[in-house]
């Protein structure tokens, strides 16, 4: 149980194009969702966090703009990387809360490899 | 804000020997979570353990354990008769409890990282 699925697993795009990676719970009602890019060899960084029905909150420096993020049901949570560039290059990970309250377990996705050429 | 550090950066350990990996952390929180997570190469992030603040004993996961010291805000692992299978990433994590009508939703603080990598 408690599966996280991200669709694709790795995706190459064009400069200036915009790419969206999705992320879905398969078991499991995921309240909150978490976002995460990292570098090779380097720590997962906070991205931002959605809520199912509300806007997301971005991490302090993250470009809300230019990551848009949507949690439009308890299963599936989307980020669509706008106007790419090669610094966007890098992998990405999402992770889910199974329900509400007090619980605390967050499952993670096997990630999206993202190259922007 | 809750920060979280490892120290070392690499490890290596033969197989079937032990090793312990280090992390310290710095919050003003009384309550919260532990973890220490795989990430092999595949990148897949695994949970291998995780320690509630409030429990005084030490957690156990077969030959996964950690040595929890909560004054001196010190969270090691060790692994027991290492396998090859353990080569990988591992990464302390950090989360506050989830507030009723707060704003705190189970965010993970993640330390630096470790890379182990088990000889054979």
């Amino acid at each position: 149980g408690a599966v996280v699925s991200q669709h694709p697993s790795w995706v190459i795009c064009k400069s200036g194009t915009s790419v969206k990676i999705e992320c879905r719970s398969l078991d499991f009602q995921a309240t909150t969702m978490f976002w995460y890019r990292q570098f090779p060899k380097q720590s997962l960084m906070l991205m931002a966090t959605s809520n199912e029905g509300s806007k997301a909150t971005y991490e302090q420096g993250v470009e809300k703009d230019k990551f848009l993020i949507n949690h439009a049901s308890l299963t599936l949570s989307t980020l669509t990387v706008t106007s790419a560039h090669p610094e966007d290059s890098s992998f990405y990970i999402c992770s889910a809360r199974n329900g509400s309250g007090w619980s605390y377990e967050q499952y993670f996705g096997p990630g999206t490899r993202l190259t922007v050429t | 804000a809750q920060t979280v550090t490892q120290s070392q950066p690499e490890m290596s350990v033969q197989e079937a020997e032990t090793v312990t990996l280090s992390c310290t952390y710095d919050t003003s929180e009384n309550n919260y979570y532990l973890f220490w997570y795989k990430q092999p190469p595949s990148r897949q992030m695994i949970l291998v353990i995780r320690q509630e603040a409030y429990k005084q004993q030490n957690a156990t996961e077969n030959r996964f354990s950690v040595n929890f010291q909560k004054a001196a805000k010190s969270f090691s692992l060790k692994i027991s008769d290492s396998q090859l299978g353990d080569t990988a990433m591992y990464f302390c994590a950090f989360m506050t409890p989830i507030n009723a009508g707060g704003t705190s939703y189970g965010k993970l603080t993640f330390g630096q990282g470790t890379i182990l990598t088990v000889h054979p």
